[in-house]
């Protein structure tokens, strides 16, 4: 079947700080990969998609400056928030899905749980 | 840009009921409606969606769209403990047009009486 991990799980960092997350697809080709935070707020939101061969895309309020992305493959995606501050606690998910249309089917990873101290 | 919203915010029922959660979206171009499912501690699973207009039932759960009011609901009926959980609408446009794009409502915790 078609699995995602993340890790790290959990992860505390300083303010200013910058912190990587990894998304890994197993049993399937993520041919593209949607990064989203849910905030302690419960807001669900989508930071990027990232898509193999096309130009990543961010969504307002998101930047490639704050939250670079890089999808090399069809199997793995990482996402590093640079100098996080408080704002940007919340529970970092991945999203990949096979094939480029038809279902949209988001398999996700369990997150990673972002502590900004 | 889209807006996805889910009601209620929470819901408490006792084992065995039948229920209804909503969610109402803002682009009248969506053309997939889904539900997840997320349990606590755990990744969001897809568990319906739905293309057309009408209802589709997958066991116990039910998922009816009316495109035209914008409105998408997921009816849960005799309720099980392992239901328990975040739902988390989400509304996607036409796939296959390169815009894999799908906006997720913030949830409504569902949760049966102890």
């Amino acid at each position: 079947g078609a699995l995602v991990y993340q890790y790290p799980r959990r992860t505390i960092c300083k303010s200013g700080t910058s912190m990587r997350m990894e998304c890994q697809a197993v049993g399937f080709q993520a041919t593209s990969v949607a990064w989203y935070r849910q905030s302690p707020q419960k807001t669900f939101e989508l930071i990027a998609l990232s898509t193999v061969n096309s130009a990543i895309k961010y969504e307002q309020n998101f930047t490639q400056e704050k939250f670079p992305i890089s999808h090399p493959n069809l199997s793995f995606s990482s996402m590093t928030v640079l100098n996080a501050y408080l704002e940007d606690r919340g529970l970092y998910l991945c999203g990949a899905r096979e094939g480029l249309g038809g279902p949209e089917t988001l398999y996700f990873g369990s997150g990673t749980r972002l502590t900004v101290l | 840009q889209q807006k996805v919203q889910q009601s209620p915010e929470s819901l408490i029922v006792p084992e065995g009921a039948m229920t209804s959660l909503n969610c109402t979206f803002s682009d009248s171009a969506s053309q997939y409606f889904a539900w997840y499912r997320q349990h606590s501690g755990k990744a969001p699973k897809a568990l319906m969606s739905i293309f057309s207009n009408g209802e589709k039932e997958e066991g116990r759960f039910t998922i009816h769209l009316n495109k035209a009011s914008l409105h998408f609901s997921l009816h849960i009926r005799d309720s099980q403990p392992s239901d328990s959980a975040l739902y988390l609408c989400a509304v996607s446009p036409l796939p296959g047009t390169g815009s894999n794009r799908l906006t997720f409502g913030k949830g409504t915790k569902f949760s049966l009486i102890p």
